[in-house]
C-alpha cells in the first residue's frame, strides 16, 4: 500500500495563476481532509468530504475549490492563486470505523506563490 | 479564543528525560483525542489515541485525557533524539466529525 500520495511535492506559481493538488489513497477511506499549514498555526482545515461526490467547507475555504469523483482521490484547485496562499498542504484520509483512529496523512505539497 | 490551546514550547531537553506535552481544550463535545507527531518536512503521523476519559500506554508513550478538566497530556519516558519533533495535538467530537488541531510544541532530545 502506497497510502496517501500527494502530487506534485513542491509548485512556484505567479500570482493569478491556477493549479490542482490531487490527492489519493488505497486504503478504501471514507473520508478525506485537505489542509494548510502555516508557521505557528498548526493545521487548519480547508475541505472535506465524507464519501464520493460529496464536499464540505472547513475552516478556511476561500480561494479554493474541490471535487471529489473517485472515491481514492481528492482534489483542490486554487483558481487565481495569491502569495497568501503560499504554505504547505496536507491531504489525509480517514476510515469511517470507530473501532480505531486510522487518520493518515500524504507527505505535503509546498506551495509558494509569488 | 481557540478551541484548542497547545503549549507552545519549544522544548529542549536531555537524552533520558521525562517530556510532558498538554492541550487544552473549550468544547465539552470532544470525545476523541489524538497525538500526532510530524519530523521536519514531514507530514503528520498518528501517535497515540484515546477515547473519552482515561489513559492510553504505548511503550514510552502514555496518552492522558481528563475530560472535567478539559485537559489533554501525552508524556514521553526515556525520551531520545528520535523523538525530536513538533507534537500536535487533535480533537473532534464525533466519529463523523472534523477534527481540530493545536498549534504545535516543538521537542528537541539533547544526546
Amino acid at each position: 500500500n502506497a497510502g496517501v500520495t500527494q502530487t506534485p511535492k513542491f509548485r512556484v506559481l505567479k500570482t493569478g495563476q491556477s493549479m490542482t493538488l490531487l490527492c489519493a489513497q488505497d486504503m478504501n477511506h471514507e473520508y478525506m481532509y485537505w489542509y494548510r499549514q502555516d508557521p505557528g498555526m498548526g493545521l487548519r482545515l480547508i475541505h472535506y468530504s465524507v464519501g464520493e461526490g460529496t464536499t464540505a467547507k472547513g475552516e478556511v475555504p476561500d480561494g479554493y475549490n474541490v471535487s471529489r469523483l473517485k472515491k481514492q482521490n481528492f482534489l483542490l484547485g486554487l483558481e487565481s492563486a495569491a502569495p497568501s496562499q503560499t504554505s504547505v498542504y496536507f491531504c489525509a484520509s480517514r476510515s469511517k470505523t470507530t473501532l480505531r483512529e486510522t487518520q493518515y496523512f500524504g507527505p505535503g505539497t509546498r506551495l509558494l506563490v509569488l | 479564543q481557540k478551541e484548542v490551546e497547545q503549549d507552545p514550547g519549544p522544548l529542549s531537553v536531555p537524552e533520558g528525560a521525562i517530556v510532558s506535552l498538554n492541550c487544552t481544550y473549550s468544547n465539552s463535545a470532544f470525545q476523541y483525542f489524538m497525538w500526532y507527531r510530524q519530523y521536519s518536512r514531514k507530514g503528520p503521523e498518528l501517535l497515540m489515541y484515546t477515547y473519552s476519559s482515561g489513559n492510553k500506554e504505548d511503550g514510552r508513550f502514555t496518552a492522558q485525557v481528563d475530560k472535567s478538566s478539559k485537559y489533554i497530556s501525552l508524556f514521553i519516558r526515556d525520551s531520545q533524539p528520535s523523538d525530536s519533533a513538533t507534537y500536535l495535538c487533535a480533537m473532534r467530537g464525533t466519529n463523523a466529525g472534523k477534527s481540530t488541531f493545536g498549534d504545535g510544541t516543538t521537542l528537541t532530545v539533547k544526546p
